[in-house]
This record gives structure tokens, sequence and C-alpha cells, in this order.
């Protein structure tokens, strides 16, 4: 069955340390997602991606942290540095349409972050 | 600011009745409502749907229902399993596009 992969799957940091997470999305999926999803809140979009090109990224903090999809395929997402803050689960989801569609998203088993 | 929420964190249930999980959401734009459960470490999936011109969509044991006047949808199992025990987020979704909106998660547990 296709399945989003992301790694690592856990991933322990100090802070002002460099992280970077990778996800390959469901294959032939143009749409791709980065949500972070802090301990018993809900996800919360970082940045959509429709092929190469970024579609919204209003909620990512660009001051540290940086995505990219360079040839439409995989997506790799980076913090630089990390703060206290980042400690989350990253999620990677895809959908094979933008726009109505369904609306349905696959996601991967994501990346726990842990800044210490 | 919330656009969707969802008030209770947790709900325990006994296996074989009713589970209601609900949620609100306040933008008046969004058009389609979907239900995802996540176990933990594991990413969440897809559960159901429903579009804003419906009022119920039944799928199996889950049932989700839209009240659209009151901003207000609840997802119905019956009969609860213990296999159902994890968090369920609802997302929305305005007519602009599919970006979605999560929940922040209610916990179910049911019991055996």
């Amino acid at each position: 069955e296709a399945e989003v992969a992301q790694s690592p799957r856990y991933k322990i940091t100090e802070k002002s340390q460099a992280v970077a997470f990778w996800c390959d999305p469901i294959s032939g999926h143009a749409t791709l997602y980065w949500y972070r999803q802090i301990l018993g809140q809900g996800p919360e979009l970082l940045v959509q991606f429709q092929d190469e090109s970024v579609v919204d990224d209003s909620q990512l903090p660009k001051d540290r942290f940086s995505a990219e999809r360079l040839k439409g395929v995989d997506s790799t997402l980076k913090i630089q540095p990390a703060e206290l803050g980042d400690s989350a689960m990253y999620l990677c989801a895809s959908s094979s349409v933008l726009g109505r569609g369904t609306g349905e998203l696959f996601f991967g088993e994501g990346s726990r972050l842990t800044v210490l | 600011d919330q656009q969707v929420k969802q008030n209770s964190p947790s709900l325990s249930v006994q296996e074989g009745r009713i589970s209601i999980l609900n949620c609100d959401y306040t933008n008046s734009m969004f058009d389609y409502f979907l239900w995802y459960k996540k176990y933990p470490a594991e990413g969440p999936t897809f559960l159901i749907s429903i579009s804003s011109i419906k009022d119920k969509n039944e799928d199996g044991r889950f049932t989700v229902f839209l009240n659209k006047s009151a901003k207000h949808l609840s997802l119905h199992i019956v009969p609860s399993q213990p296999g159902d025990s994890a968090v369920y987020f609802c997302a929305a979704s305005d007519n602009a596009g599919n970006m979605l909106t999560f929940g922040g998660g209610t916990r179910l547990m049911v019991k055996p």
C-alpha cells in the first residue's frame, strides 16, 4: 500500500543546532504539506507545495524555518537554529489534487523533534 | 484564533455504547469537513468526511452530522469498540482550496 515516508522518526537536538526532516509523498501526489503538531494540539499547517512551487507558507517562521521541494517530488524541512519551542511532531502529508477534490490528505508517521 | 474547536479533550465510553465526539467552527467559509483518527506514534488517517450540502454522512459504524446554522458537527461511533481508542481530529476546509484547519483533538478511550 502506498504511503508517505518520513525520516527521521525521532530527533533529539540541542537548541541552536540545525535539524532537517525529509518527506517522500505518495507517488503521483502533486500536493505536499508540512504540518507541526504540538503535544495536546491539532496539526498546524506550516507550508503547502503544489509540485515544486510554494502555495502557502504564511505560517512558516521564515527566520528559522525553510522548506523546499526542488524536483516536485520529495521535500525537506529545515530548522536553523532550533529553539526549545520547536519541540513537536512534524507531519508530512500529500494529496492528489489541489483545490476542491475530496480534501483527503494522506499523512506520514511523523518526525518527533525534541530540543534540549 | 482557533477556527476549529474540539472542547472535550477526552472521552471515555464503554464498549458497545455510542461515542459522540463534537466539533465547533467559526469560519462561515468552511464548506467541507473531515474527521481523522490518530494512534500514538502514527500519522492521522482519514476516517469520514461531509460536504456542507449534506447534514449527514454514514459509513459503517461511523456517522458524521453537520449543523451549519450552529456551526457544529459531530462524529457518532456505534457500537464503540476498544480498537476505536485513539485521538480524533476534526478538520475543515474552505471553498478556496483543500488546506485543512484542524481542531485540537479528542482522546477517545473505549473500555472493554
